[in-house]
């Protein structure tokens, strides 16, 4: 299958810094990524859209100046988290779709992840 | 709108026992339902996929799930469990949009007993 990587795998920050997580399609071409965000012992949740060369869709409630998401080439998306806090620390899932917008019904693939803690 | 919910946050058998995991979910629409695993501290893994075509569909591992309209249910069953088999799983359902952006439940841990 596909693969999608993520780095760094874990990062710890200081308060009031920026982190900046890469989200790469290793053997295909994405035209969207989505990022999700995890909670320990809890499900995923969608925080946005990235599709190449146009800005995010994110989701109610998700601040979209607080979290920053390029995706500049049909195989890397970032994520930056902008003046991180305590609350901001969590686990932080990229997934690259593979297939053609309109084509037939295409897959997810997930990368392993981002563990973000801030001090 | 999408839901899915996951009945049993937890779920214990017997290695070589059935494994039986529950997903219930709620769509307006014909939905595309998922089966995800993950393994501690890692990304997830694609189990199997449900997109309206065979109601039975198997999926890798040894894993299977039946799509029922009537109970609009997609549960993940195995005959007979491992103890690799041990992790979480997501059951998820998304939608036939263009974004095609994955509505998650919340997860059940399958615990393995010797």
């Amino acid at each position: 299958g596909a693969v999608v990587s993520q780095h760094p795998s874990r990062v710890i920050c200081k308060s009031g810094t920026s982190v900046k997580i890469e989200c790469r399609s290793l053997d295909f071409q994405a035209t969207t990524m989505f990022w999700y965000r995890q909670f320990p012992k809890k499900s995923l949740m969608l925080m946005a859209t990235s599709n190449e060369g146009s800005k995010a869709t994110y989701e109610q409630g998700v601040e979209k100046d607080k979290f920053l998401i390029n995706h500049a080439s049909l195989t890397l998306s970032t994520l930056t988290v902008t003046s991180a806090h305590p609350e901001d620390s969590s686990f932080y899932i990229c997934s690259a779709r593979e297939g053609l917008a309109g084509g037939v019904f295409d897959t997810q693939y997930f990368g392993p992840g981002t563990r973000l803690t801030v001090l | 709108a999408q839901s899915v919910t996951q009945l049993g946050s937890h779920v214990s058998v017997s290695e070589g026992a059935l494994v039986l995991l529950r997903c219930n979910y709620s769509s307006s629409v014909p939905p595309y339902l998922f089966w995800y695993v993950q393994y501690p501290n890692q990304g997830l893994q694609l189990l199997l996929k449900y997109t309206s075509a065979a109601t039975l569909v198997k999926g890798i591992n040894g894993f299977e799930a039946e799509f029922k309209k009537s109970e609009t249910s997609f549960h993940l069953t195995k005959p007979s469990a491992h103890m690799s088999d041990a992790a979480e799983y997501f059951c998820a359902v998304s939608l036939d949009t263009g974004r095609r952006a994955l509505t998650f439940g919340s997860g059940t841990r399958l615990q393995v007993q010797p």
